[in-house]
């Protein structure tokens, strides 16, 4: 089956601690994204990356980090420097289509984080 | 910068009941419009593209419109599991970002 998997489901921290949430792909999709909900709110974007190798900030990347060091893999480190991470990680891909554009975003399962 | 407000935040229907959710936005030139269906807890589902004013897509009882300044989503005669929040998106030309709303939250009674 082809699609997109995030791990853990849910995820606990401790004050000071980075923690990394797993996203991985195996639809062949060129970009992926990570999303950040909190209730009432819309997602916002915490970073993206398009080809391997890069990524872009998106609107809230400061205390997040990422890597692309494969085209299926693009892990998001949750740093201490993050003041509020409790709230639900939403990991997306897209693949770049003939039209010459980026296709529709599909989501991954999600993972709730939350700080003890 | 790309804007999109969607309305009513929340809504309750009798089962049956025929409704239409807005979507209305703001972005320098439209790429596409999507729509996603989310549960709670859930990632959001895939529903629909569109490109261009004019355009509609269905699915069972769905049906997406686009216009020039704003997106409807209408549920006809829907069922309990139409129960969900629907979110609306846009992209704009030379961006591979999308803008989402707050979405919809709908709610069927039985």
């Amino acid at each position: 089956d082809g699609g997109i998997t995030q791990s853990p489901k849910y995820l606990f921290r401790k004050e000071g601690q980075n923690v990394t949430l797993s996203c991985e792909q195996n639809l062949n999709h060129d970009a992926m994204y990570w999303y950040r909900q909190d209730p009432g709110q819309g997602l916002r974007l915490i970073y993206y990356s398009q080809i391997v190798n890069d990524f872009q900030k998106g609107d809230i990347a400061e205390g997040y980090s990422v890597s692309r060091e494969k085209k299926e893999s693009f892990p998001l480190t949750v740093t201490s420097a993050q003041k509020n991470p409790t709230a639900f990680y939403l990991c997306a891909s897209s693949l770049f289509g003939t039209s010459g554009r980026y296709n529709e975003q599909f989501f991954g399962p999600g993972t709730r984080l939350t700080v003890l | 910068e790309d804007q999109v407000t969607q309305s009513p935040e929340a809504l309750r229907l009798q089962e049956g009941e025929s409704s239409s959710l807005n979507c209305s936005y703001t972005v320098s030139g439209l790429r596409g419009l999507f729509w996603y269906r989310q549960d709670p807890g859930k990632g959001p589902e895939f529903l629909f593209t569109l490109y261009s004013a004019g355009e509609e897509k269905e699915k069972e009882r769905l049906k997406a419109t686009l216009t020039k300044k704003e997106s409807f989503l209408h549920i006809t005669a829907p069922k309990p599991e139409d129960s969900a929040t629907y979110l609306c998106a846009v992209q704009a030309r030379g961006n591979n970002r999308l803008a989402f709303g707050k979405g919809n939250q709908v709610v069927v009674i039985p």
